[in-house]
């Protein structure tokens, strides 16, 4: 069945600096969704890619979808606090599925 | 918009007691998931519901667990018995698309449940 694999599962990033989650799956995907959840909560929609290639920005967060459709990333630049929390991709095959997450804390 | 209600916010049990969960899609939303979170497994669906009918419940790990949509706006997910090894995050998520999941998941606050 389909995986999705997500790395690094911790990223530890000093205010300020960028870094980037990657999301790849085991099949080919209709489209991948990104979600962000804060300590304590529950997982929030980001967006949602659909096309290969497909690239969308949202403020500092910046989300690819692969060639392929079998991989994604998201890059944020300019690290803040408020970016805390962990970033799951979830693929959509016949079934959404969740990667493990990236959890992400900053240094101030 | 309440958004997806949760009920109850924590439970604490224990081993052998029968528990239930409760969910309150979005109104309007016409596709219910359940979801479990641990540390060791992570974000897992259990079971997903479209117009009120279970369409995939590949998920539900054992006979244990039992859930049902009696109507559009009232979900539930039930434990019978209970075991230590279920204690987990138990998230409801809704979406208002017919065929599945390419439309938004909206997830509700979660159950945060302990079995002792």
């Amino acid at each position: 069945g389909q995986q999705v694999m997500q790395i690094p599962q911790y990223q530890h990033v000093q205010e300020g600096e960028d870094f980037t989650t990657y999301c790849n799956s085991s099949t080919t995907l209709s489209n991948i969704q990104w979600y962000k959840q804060r300590p304590g909560g529950h997982p929030v929609f980001l967006i949602q890619l659909v096309k290969s290639g497909e690239v969308k920005k949202q403020k500092r967060l910046t989300f690819q979808f692969g060639e392929a459709k079998k991989n994604s990333s998201l890059h944020i630049t300019a690290t803040q606090t408020t970016d805390v929390g962990t970033y799951f991709c979830a693929g959509n095959d016949y079934k959404l599925s969740f990667g493990a997450g990236t959890t992400v804390t900053v240094r101030a | 918009d309440a958004g997806v209600i949760q009920s109850p916010r924590h439970e604490v049990t224990e081993m052998g007691q029968e528990v239930t969960l409760r969910c309150k899609p979005i109104s309007g939303h016409n596709s219910l998931f359940w979801y479990r979170q641990t540390m060791m497994r992570g974000l897992e669906l259990l079971i997903y519901f479209n117009n009120n009918v279970p369409i995939d419940d590949s998920g539900m790990p054992e006979d244990r667990f039992s859930a049902k949509m009696p109507n559009a706006s009232f979900s539930t997910l039930k434990i019978q018995p209970s075991e230590p090894r279920d204690s987990a995050v138990y998230f409801c998520a809704s979406s208002s698309h017919s065929g599945g999941f390419t439309d938004t998941q909206y997830f509700g606050p979660g159950t945060r449940l302990t079995v002792l």
